[in-house]
């Protein structure tokens, strides 16, 4: 059975720009989060989706921040104007309910220069 | 602000011997505590979880112990190998809401062969 996977694995954007990133979750998983750790810090929260409506957003930043999950499988995260302080690994992560583990994709890395 | 704290970034241990790992929260409505290692270029994979009507849980050389009152809990690996070498994520989720986890900011482990 394939993991979560998310694309890309590595981005280098210039202030600005805008990237969108893509988590595809583990079949059959109706939870699908976004987390965030920048520059070695904490891992933090920013959203969660059950099937395709969003749960929970009081993670995200600022309306700079987009993420959709439509149809209820695979999820974007946009950003858009991507600014310095968004630099860092993103996160996402798949549970079948609410059972406490959560299934982490190997992340995605922004740069943002 | 920070509601889970590592605050030791690093940590180095000889093969065979304990590894000890800690781990601080300062919100009283947490419930649910894991623990979760990640490699290098990897996702955090779960390792252990623990609920707040124990204070020990074990798997294997895997044992995670919760003092409710001091708001800390530890996790613990007997005898220590050099594949342990990793971060270790402490989280924690309030009661009956698996659908935020709150991390600390991870302690490396190095166990030296």
């Amino acid at each position: 059975e394939a993991g979560v996977t998310q694309f890309p694995s590595h981005s280098v954007i210039e202030k600005g720009q805008t990237v969108t990133l893509r988590c595809d979750p583990i079949s059959g998983h109706d939870n699908l989060y976004w987390y965030r750790r920048v520059m070695g810090k904490e891992i933090k929260f920013l959203l969660h989706f059950v099937k395709e409506s969003k749960q929970d957003e009081s993670g995200m930043p600022n309306n700079r921040f987009l993420a959709e999950r439509t149809g209820g499988t695979y999820s974007t995260l946009k950003v858009q104007p991507a600014e310095l302080e968004d630099s860092g690994v993103y996160f996402c992560a798949s549970s079948p309910t609410n059972t406490g583990e959560l299934f982490f994709g190997e992340g995605s890395r922004l740069t943002v220069l | 602000d920070q509601q889970v704290k590592q605050n030791s970034p690093s940590l180095s241990v000889q093969e065979g011997r304990i590894s000890i790992l800690n781990c601080d929260y300062t919100n009283s409505m947490f419930d649910y505590f894991l623990w979760y290692k990640k490699y290098p270029a990897e996702g955090p994979t779960f390792l252990i979880s623990i609920s707040s009507i124990k204070d020990k849980n074990e798997d294997g050389r895997f044992t995670v112990f919760l003092n409710k009152s001091a708001k800390h809990l530890s996790l613990h690996i007997v005898p220590s190998q050099p594949g342990d070498s990793a971060v270790y994520f402490c989280a924690a989720s309030e009661i009956g809401n698996f659908n935020k986890f709150y991390f600390g900011s991870g302690t490396k482990l190095n166990v030296k062969p």
